[in-house]
C-alpha cells in the first residue's frame, strides 16, 4: 500500500525567509510525486512533480522540491516566502511501476497549512 | 477554455435523498476522477475513468455511482444520501501523457 506523510499540520514563516514543507512517502514501485496547493474555497492547483531525472524539480510561483530516494522524501521549498504563499499544501504519490489502468490511485497527504507572517 | 467545471457549488440533502454531481472538462482529457475531501484529511479517490465507457472504483466507492458516456462529462451519483457523505467533492482530469491532475472548484455537500 502506498502512503504519504506530512508531519507538520502548520508551518509559520516570516515573509522573506526561506520555507520548507516536509513530505515523506512509501510506495512499492517507482514513486511519481506531486505537490498541490489549495487556496480557500478553491480546488487544488498543481505546483510541481517528480517523475524521473534530476532530483531537484522546479515548479510554479518559485517553488522547488528535492527528491531524496534514500530518505523517501520530497520536501517543498522556496528561497523567499511571500504573504501570498499562505495556503494549504498537499503532497501526493502514485506508483509509477504498475500499469496505468490498474494504478490510477493518487494518494494524498493530510496537508500542511502554510502561513507567511508579514 | 474553462478547464474543469462542477455544479452545483453547494447542496444540502436530506437523508435518503439522491442527487447527481456534475463534472465537465473541455481539455479533451481521457482520465477523469472524483475525490472527496473531509476536514483535516487528504483527498480520497471515489471513482475514476480512463476514457468514455470505462470506469473503475477507487478507495471509497460505496454509496456512489458513476458513468462516462462522453469524454467531457463524468457525473457522480449519490443514491440514498447518508450523513457520512457530507464532504467537499472534487472532480479532476488529466491528459493521457502527463500525470498532473487538473481540479474543479468543488461541490460542498451537506447531508442532514
Amino acid at each position: 500500500a502506498q502512503s504519504v506523510a506530512q508531519p507538520e499540520d502548520q508551518v509559520n514563516v516570516a515573509e522573506g525567509n526561506p520555507l520548507t514543507v516536509k513530505c515523506t512517502y512509501s510506495v512499492s514501485g517507482n514513486p511519481y510525486l506531486f505537490w498541490y496547493v489549495q487556496y480557500p474555497n478553491r480546488g487544488l492547483q498543481f505546483l510541481l512533480k517528480y517523475i524521473t531525472g534530476d532530483n531537484l524539480v522546479k515548479g510554479s510561483y518559485g517553488f522547488e522540491a528535492e527528491f531524496n530516494k534514500s530518505q523517501t522524501s520530497f520536501h517543498l521549498k522556496k528561497p523567499s516566502a511571500l504573504v501570498s504563499d499562505s495556503a494549504l499544501y498537499f503532497c501526493a504519490v502514485r506508483d509509477g511501476g504498475a500499469s496505468n489502468f490498474g494504478n490510477e490511485k493518487l494518494t494524498f497527504g493530510t496537508g500542511t497549512r502554510l502561513t507567511i507572517i508579514p | 477554455n474553462a478547464g474543469v467545471t462542477q455544479t452545483p457549488k453547494f447542496r444540502i440533502l436530506k437523508i435518503g435523498q439522491s442527487m447527481t454531481l456534475q463534472c465537465t472538462q473541455d481539455m479533451n482529457h481521457n482520465y477523469m476522477y472524483w475525490y472527496r475531501q473531509d476536514p483535516g484529511m487528504g483527498l480520497k479517490l471515489i471513482y475514476y475513468s480512463v476514457g468514455a465507457g470505462i470506469t473503475d472504483k477507487g478507495e471509497v466507492p460505496n454509496g456512489y455511482n458513476v458513468s462516462r458516456s462522453t469524454t467531457e462529462d463524468f457525473p457522480l451519483r449519490l443514491e440514498l444520501a447518508a450523513p457520512s457523505q457530507t464532504s467537499v467533492y472534487f472532480c479532476a482530469s488529466r491528459p493521457g501523457l502527463s500525470y498532473e491532475q487538473y481540479f474543479g472548484p468543488g461541490t460542498r455537500l451537506t447531508v442532514t
